[in-house]
């Protein structure tokens, strides 16, 4: 069966780091495109990075140069490393694999989603 | 950036009702659109994909169409499991979601 497990998230300090983890069981997630979209309490969905499975890697400007996505084949896992973090990072982080082909990528799996809170 | 959105926010509709939610992208993204279904402390559920195409095990109740700038996800007939929120999706450019439609009781 194909799943997404994230694990990480928890209540953390403005300006404070936290790095959030997703397990893959059922494919590789090396051989994927694996993305994290984050959704603030009552709010809509934020995608926020990429990794393709070349290993190139992309940011929403809202989190660029402070968060970074990655991943541990020899784990099957992905994680985003998040520091500087500030209030409106606040949100359930959820992971997710893509699926498509040529240029264009949807997501077709998604984890449960790990809750993270920035305060004070 | 792409721009989503999706219109009615909220709709009340009854168990049996045809349901049809629209969402406007701010350019064309050909047919590179997908509706997601989500229900209360869950994930979103993926439903449709490039526009019109249903994802493997979603009811055939729902259906998407559309191209260039103007979509739609219909639910031809309303089942007390269909009251959730549904987003729309672009990813011709990036990935950007619509603001979210409501689908609650009448």
């Amino acid at each position: 069966e194909v799943q997404l497990v994230e694990t990480g998230g928890g209540l953390i300090q403005p300006g404070g780091s936290l790095r959030l983890s997703c397990a893959a069981s059922g494919f590789t997630v090396s051989s994927n495109y694996m993305s994290w979209v984050r959704q603030a309490p009552g709010k809509g969905l934020e995608w926020v990075s990429v990794i393709y499975s070349g290993g190139s890697t992309y940011y929403a400007d809202s989190v660029k140069g402070r968060f970074t996505i990655s991943r541990d084949n020899s784990k099957n896992t992905l994680y985003l490393q998040m520091n500087s973090l500030r209030a409106e990072d606040t949100a359930v982080y959820y992971c997710a694999r893509y699926s498509g082909n040529y240029y264009y990528y949807y997501m077709d799996v998604w984890g449960k989603g790990t809750t993270v809170t920035v305060s004070s | 950036d792409i721009q989503m959105t999706q219109s009615p926010s909220t709709l009340s509709a009854s168990v049996g009702d045809r349901v049809t939610i629209t969402c406007r992208a701010s350019q064309s993204i050909s047919s590179w659109l997908a509706w997601y279904q989500q229900k209360p402390g869950k994930a979103p559920k993926l439903l449709i994909y490039k526009a019109s195409s249903l994802e493997s095990g979603v009811p055939s109740r729902f259906s998407g169409s559309g191209s260039g700038t103007e979509f739609t996800l219909t639910i031809s007939s309303l089942q007390p499991d269909d009251f959730a929120t549904y987003y729309c999706q672009q990813y011709n450019s990036w990935w950007t979601f619509g603001q979210g439609t409501k689908v609650e009781i009448k």
